[in-house]
């Protein structure tokens, strides 16, 4: 069965610094979609990636899919409060028309 | 901007009883899904849903939980006889046309007691 798998798991960051968690897939990445939580809330949109080597960026946070490493990254620049939670990655599984599957998450904590 | 919306945002019930989590998909989408997470774990698929009619399910999705829309506008997801494992956030999500672009609702978490 396909799996995502995020690193770190979590990741404690001095404000004003960068960051990158990566999501990497066993299996071919068709798409990637990141969002944000907040512990036991809802998803919040970040970015989709559909192709090979698309980068997105929105406001301090950028997005890559590499799919010959099977791998998205993403990027905060100069963190603020505002961007601790926890990162969710979400893949269209290989096998299926309408399945997405999740990474465990990166629990981001801001330190001021 | 439109959005997927889910009702109630938070249901509590006890063990036993059914429950109707109800969700509106973004008003031209064709493809409609239900996830769930359970505090701490990952996000699961649960189902999927185009040309009214299931078009793929998981294990989770036993013969306890059934999906409908009634209308032209809902999607529901019914929970026949709720157990303690069932406690979970519920997402709903809706894709226009590539089943790939999906738009999740706020989520509802369902407590069972």
């Amino acid at each position: 069965s396909q799996e995502l798998e995020q690193s770190p798991q979590s990741l404690i960051v001095q404000e004003g610094k960068n960051l990158t968690i990566n999501c990497t897939s066993s299996k071919t990445l068709y798409g990637l979609y990141w969002y944000k939580q907040k512990y036991g809330e809802g998803l919040i949109f970040l970015m989709m990636l559909q192709k090979g080597g698309e980068e997105k960026s929105h406001e301090k946070i950028t997005a890559k899919l590499d799919e010959k490493k099977q791998q998205s990254s993403l990027h905060i620049t100069a963190s603020q409060p505002s961007h601790a939670g926890i990162y969710l990655c979400g893949a269209p599984r290989v096998d299926s028309n309408y399945q997405l599957i999740w990474g465990a998450g990166t629990k981001l904590i801001i330190k001021p | 901007e439109p959005e997927v919306t889910q009702t109630p945002s938070h249901q509590v019930t006890q063990m036993g009883q059914e429950v109707i989590l109800r969700c509106v998909p973004i008003s031209n989408h064709l493809y409609f899904y239900w996830y769930r997470q359970i505090l701490g774990q990952k996000v699961e698929f649960l189902v999927s849903f185009y040309n009214n009619e299931i078009s793929e399910k998981s294990e989770i999705f036993d013969d306890q939980f059934s999906v409908e829309r009634p209308d032209g506008s809902n999607f529901t997801l019914k929970i026949r006889s709720t157990k303690l494992e069932d406690s979970a956030m519920y997402f709903c999500a809706s894709a226009r046309g590539s089943p790939y672009e999906q738009y999740f609702g706020p989520g509802t978490r369902l407590t069972v007691t």
